[in-house]
């Protein structure tokens, strides 16, 4: 089982939509959890970090559910612009990153 | 501005030859960290530093070295280049390990093909 698992979707939603993204963690450990966005050819930026139960950042909602080891990402009032492959991180005890496969978003018009 | 730079941005060489990946940053970060993608298995890490003479191996270091003489750099060995080693190889630095001010900034990436 992979250590960090996610859907590789693609999802796809028109402008508007809500979309939510689930992430599955292995090791009950993990203290720190990242959402990283990457576009296609390019390097990996940082969306979000989920160091408590959650956080919210404009239309981006990301949550953290310790007892059942997963973590999601929401994502409101979609835009073209959101089009890209979301992954899910955590870091491990030795501060090390470790990436899921991520997974793709498209947002038509 | 403070940046990453990773260069060459395309390499194509042939089996057998050594390769070397530059990595430069100019954040003045502590820690840096060598990764390659791949289809399917998403961003996997090679070798990573927490400081000058510091480095270590991450999952995949097989076939793989660095060396951090100064804090600005941390390139990356490919001592033979094999066929499974094309992909594309990200560099990223981080201030910190400290909660908060652990954002890992990525570079640009390479794109090797081993031909």
């Amino acid at each position: 089982r992979k250590e960090v698992e996610q859907d590789p979707g693609p999802f796809n939603v028109p402008e508007g939509a809500t979309v939510a993204f689930n992430c599955t963690y292995s090791n009950s450990a993990s203290q720190s959890f990242f959402w990283y966005r990457q576009d296609c050819r390019k390097e990996p930026k940082l969306l979000m970090s989920v160091y408590s139960s959650g956080n919210e950042d404009g239309r981006f909602t990301a949550q953290l559910n310790r007892a059942s080891q997963y973590i999601s990402l929401l994502i409101r009032d979609s835009k073209l612009s959101d089009s890209a492959t979301y992954l899910c991180v955590r870091m491990d005890s030795s501060y090390k990153l470790i990436f899921g496969s991520g997974t793709r978003l498209l947002v038509r018009p | 501005d403070a940046e990453i730079t990773q260069s060459p941005r395309h390499k194509i060489t042939e089996t057998g030859r050594q390769v070397t990946l530059a990595c430069h940053q100019t954040w003045n970060h502590n820690n840096m960290f060598w990764y390659r993608q791949d289809l399917g298995h998403g961003l996997r890490l090679i070798h990573y530093s927490y400081g000058v003479q510091d480095t270590n191996k991450g999952e995949v270091s097989d076939g793989y070295s660095v060396s951090r003489s100064n804090t600005e750099d941390l390139p990356l060995t490919l001592e033979s280049a094999a066929s499974s080693q094309t992909s594309v190889y990200f560099c990223a630095s981080s201030e910190s390990l400290a909660v908060g001010y652990n954002e890992q900034f990525f570079g640009p990436g390479t794109r090797l093909t081993v031909l």
